[in-house]
């Protein structure tokens, strides 16, 4: 068990650019989610997948975002045409189904876009 | 309404002693799970302590324990023996229904906390 890896851990992008985010979670966790969190906030849920299938989007994922966790593993979160206020940290968490211990995070990708 | 109510400004507790970090939450579901996070500065989520609402005992995982008042509908987090290293951000988390296909968390704002030598 090596934890939930996500990466980059930074990036900075100019206004306009497209940017990908990776998470690789625990592998025998099926259930993988994305959060958004801004500064001085709790995390914000984007997204969810049960193995390869995309079960819930929130509508804070606008036509920009779009994620993928093709074979059930690891996960692409990309956003195009990045806004400044799109800075954020995006956190990546995995768990299994129904669990009832807690999600396992990764440490997260901060994202600032100039 | 919120889900997950966390007023407190930034707390602060002496070294060794004991703190209590409150949160309450709102949901018309039976069936939920409340759960704890600290989040040091490096930024990763760390797993503290969960509580299912159909569980009648406190839960307890080392110094931290769960003060679970179902009727109030409040989940405070109590911390005995505070260390430096409980400095950080502390997140009030639920999952409604517990079980199932929706199993998503929504957090509170959190609370800071600072724990002074």
């Amino acid at each position: 068990d090596t934890g939930v890896s996500q990466n980059p851990r930074h990036k900075i992008t100019k206004r306009g650019q497209n940017v990908t985010f990776r998470c690789d979670p625990i592998s025998e966790h099926n259930r993988l989610y994305w959060y958004r969190q801004t500064l001085g906030q709790g995390p914000e849920f984007l997204t969810y997948f049960q193995n390869e299938a995309q079960l819930e989007k929130s509508r804070l994922l606008s036509d920009r975002f779009s994620a993928e966790r093709p074979k059930g593993s690891f996960s692409t979160l990309e956003i195009q045409r990045t806004e400044q206020g799109d800075s954020a940290m995006y956190l990546c968490a995995s768990t299994t189904a129904g669990g009832a211990g807690g999600y396992t995070f990764g440490s997260g990708t901060r994202l600032t876009v100039v | 309404a919120q889900k997950i109510t966390q007023t407190q400004p930034g707390m602060f507790v002496q070294e060794k002693e004991a703190v209590t970090l409150d949160c309450t939450y709102d949901t018309s579901d039976q069936s939920y799970g409340l759960f704890w996070y600290k989040q040091p500065s490096s930024g990763e989520m760390i797993f503290l302590i969960y509580q299912g609402s159909y569980d009648e005992q406190n839960a307890t995982e080392g110094r931290y324990s769960l003060n679970f008042q179902k009727a109030r509908k409040s989940a405070n987090l109590v911390i005995s023996a505070s260390q430096l290293g409980d400095s950080a951000m502390y997140f009030c988390a639920m999952r409604e229904p517990d079980t199932g296909a929706n199993s998503k968390l929504t957090f509170g704002k959190g609370i800071t906390l600072s724990v002074r030598p």
